[in-house]
């Protein structure tokens, strides 16, 4: 069964760095995945596709800040000179044959 | 401009019936794979359902939730995806959204669906 893992919350300092991780469940080790920022009272905002090599492409408009890599079945997102602005929730999401499937979130808070 | 704009949303009884549309521009429609996602009041995002582009088989595929009540489709003359909601549950209530695969990336800013008597 496809599954995403995330840590439910993450917290950082404003300027510091924060690094979140999606994780694939087993067996699907290989699949690429995208990454969506959801703001409050805001809709979602994709923020790149990664794939298992750690290659990524960001959406227009993407800060330099935001920057993906992979490790096994693990996915991250590593956001870089934290601001205020960054604190929301981080979804990941991933696609099978039939089927697509998102992480339950992480809420970023920035100290 | 790249944009997809949902429509559509409103009270609906438990058992009563919806259909959502969303508009596209700024991109090929016609050769996207649209998806609609949804978040119920204060939970995380769920996939709805998908429909692949013509060119790809125009079928679809669903969520086991909504599978056999949501059908998806497209007007590609027309540049919109729909979302039919039959027999609708309390736990249908959600903002609704539709979205392009990740590459393209594009959300559109939802539409709320409440399911209350």
């Amino acid at each position: 069964q496809l599954v995403l893992t995330q840590s439910p919350s993450a917290s950082a300092s404003l300027g510091a760095s924060v690094k979140l991780t999606c994780t694939l469940s087993s067996g699907h080790s290989s699949y690429a995945i995208a990454w969506h920022q959801q703001q409050p009272e805001k809709g979602p905002r994709y923020l790149m596709k990664l794939n298992s090599d750690g290659s990524h492409s960001k959406g227009d408009g993407i800060p330099d800040r935001f920057s993906g890599s992979s490790s096994g079945a693990e996915r991250y997102l590593t956001i870089s000179s934290l601001q205020s602005e960054d604190e929301a929730d981080y979804y990941c999401q991933t696609w099978g044959t039939d089927i697509q499937v998102f992480g339950g979130g992480t809420k970023l808070t920035v100290l | 401009e790249v944009q997809l704009v949902e429509s559509g949303g409103g009270l609906v009884k438990p058992g009563g019936s919806l259909r959502l549309s969303c508009a596209a521009s700024g991109f090929t429609f016609s050769n996207a794979w649209m998806s609609w996602v949804r978040q119920a009041p204060g939970k995380g995002l769920e996939w709805v359902g998908r429909i692949k582009s013509k060119s790809d088989g125009g079928t679809t595929d669903y969520a086991a939730p909504v599978k056999g009540r949501f059908t998806i489709s497209r007007d590609d003359s027309k540049n919109t995806l729909y979302l039919q909601m039959n027999s609708l549950k309390s736990e249908d209530t959600a903002v609704y959204y539709c979205t392009t695969p990740p590459g393209l990336g594009i959300w559109g800013q939802g539409t709320m669906v409440t399911v209350s008597s």
